[in-house]
């Protein structure tokens, strides 16, 4: 089945303590981009991949990094996690190719919480 | 730099009915706009996609519009059914991608 995962699905953490989200997909997509989702600010890029080791900065990736050393993954880290990061985050992924036109695909988010 | 406007923030129809969500863009030079659901605390369902060279696109009761001169679309959804209670959210661009806050919508038996 083709799929994007994210793992964990929820996780409480505390401040400070590096955190990793991490993200696959089995679809050889070579777009993969990170958002989160917030209450009445909607959903936001923080970093997308076009592909491996390319990766560029969205809208809000403050406190974030992010790396693509294969096709399939984008793992999402957190070195300093504080309660502003609190927050439901989802990882998608679309294909570039000529007739894809970037539909993206997402996967079933994870929910942080930073004591 | 793009921003993406959903209104209405809510609305509630009784079954059956035709209804109209609008999205617009201040950038109007988008590669394409996706419309997506999302319903409570689960991820985002691709609907439609639209690609910048066209009008408009459909799927089953879906149709999708788009007007790129005006920083408009538009989704109608046909004879609306309750497990089209969701809330639709709109996204424009490439490689940055920018979502409208979206429309919850409730369809009431």
């Amino acid at each position: 089945e083709a799929q994007v995962t994210q793992n964990p699905r929820y996780l409480i953490t505390v401040t400070g303590k590096k955190l990793t989200v991490t993200c696959s997909q089995n679809m050889n997509h070579e777009y993969m981009s990170w958002y989160r989702q917030d209450p009445g600010l909607g959903l936001r890029q923080i970093y997308y991949s076009m592909n491996v080791e390319v990766t560029d900065k969205g809208d809000v990736p403050e406190g974030y990094k992010v790396s693509r050393k294969e096709k399939r993954n984008f793992p999402l880290i957190l070195e300093s996690p504080s309660p502003n990061q609190t927050s439901l985050y989802f990882c998608a992924s679309s294909s570039t190719g000529r007739d894809s036109y970037n539909e993206q695909f997402f996967g079933p988010g994870t929910r942080l919480t930073v004591l | 730099k793009q921003e993406v406007t959903q209104i209405p923030a809510a609305l509630s129809v009784p079954e059956g009915e035709n209804l109209v969500l609008n999205c617009s863009f201040t950038d109007s030079a988008i590669y394409n706009l996706q419309w997506f659901r999302q319903d409570p605390g689960k991820g985002l369902t691709s609907l439609l996609l639209i690609q910048s060279s066209q009008r408009e696109q459909t799927s089953g009761r879906l149709n999708a519009s788009l007007d790129k001169s005006s920083g408009r679309s538009t989704l109608y959804i046909a004879a609306s059914q309750p497990g089209d209670s969701a809330t639709y959210l709109c996204a424009v661009g490439y490689q940055k991608v920018t979502f409208g806050t979206g429309t919850k919508l409730q369809v009431i038996p």
